[in-house]
């Protein structure tokens, strides 16, 4: 079957490094996202990773995956508040033609 | 650059109204979605489309309708509300199956 699952929560103190995780179900993934929604906002893509690629390093932001555990996380360094927001993983599939599955998404809060 | 536009971003229905979301793209994208979001669940897929004129259904249908007459328009009707579709309604778009999907601003619905 088809899921993305994420846990809801996850509070980090300002300057600290954010690890979100998510877990897929779906082995015929091709890509696989991770989403950014401000309050109020759309979705934007934070960054994406290839199937086949073990690591993405984007500035602040490192994407990691294991296709063996099906595991994706994404790593924040030095978390800012800006970075306040829900994070959506998301998966598209090529066994079912262009559909997108996300995420419940991860509320991440920052303390100062 | 509008990009994914819909319209409206508000709307109040009383249960049994009819109304249309309308989405419109100006990048030229073959393929469009229309999400919902509800707390705590993430993004559902409702319908999609892979080009001018194909609809299909995604992960939750009933109740709602598609068209895409034209290429960048991809309208979302619901023929009698009910309180259960009171809802975020977000559109999106991308070129090519796999690729980064651009999302529109949300339509938040209550339908009362």
């Amino acid at each position: 079957g088809e899921d993305v699952e994420q846990s809801l929560f996850l509070s980090v103190r300002e300057g600290d490094s954010s690890v979100i995780n998510c877990t897929y179900t779906d082995s015929s993934s091709t890509y696989l996202y991770w989403y950014k929604q401000e309050p109020g906002a759309g979705l934007q893509l934070l960054t994406y990773i290839f199937s086949n690629m073990d690591m993405k390093q984007d500035q602040r932001l490192t994407v990691l995956l294991n296709k063996k555990d099906k595991h994706l996380s994404l790593r924040i360094a030095d978390t800012q508040t800006g970075d306040s927001a829900i994070y959506f993983c998301a998966e598209s599939l090529t066994s079912s033609a262009s559909k997108i599955i996300f995420g419940s998404g991860t509320r991440l809060s920052i303390r100062p | 650059n509008a990009g994914v536009t819909q319209t409206p971003k508000f709307r109040v229905l009383k249960t049994g109204q009819s109304m249309t979301l309308l989405c419109a793209q100006d990048m030229n994208h073959e393929y469009m979605y229309w999400y919902r979001q509800d707390p705590g669940m993430g993004l559902r897929l409702i319908h999609y489309s892979v080009g001018e004129g194909t609809t299909a259904k995604g992960e939750v249908p009933d109740g709602y309708n598609v068209s895409r007459l034209k290429k960048q328009n991809f309208l979302l009707g619901l023929e009698s509300a009910a309180p259960s579709q009171t809802s975020v309604y977000f559109c999106a778009s991308s070129y090519r199956a796999g690729t980064e999907a651009f999302f529109g601003q949300g339509t938040r619905l209550t339908v009362v």
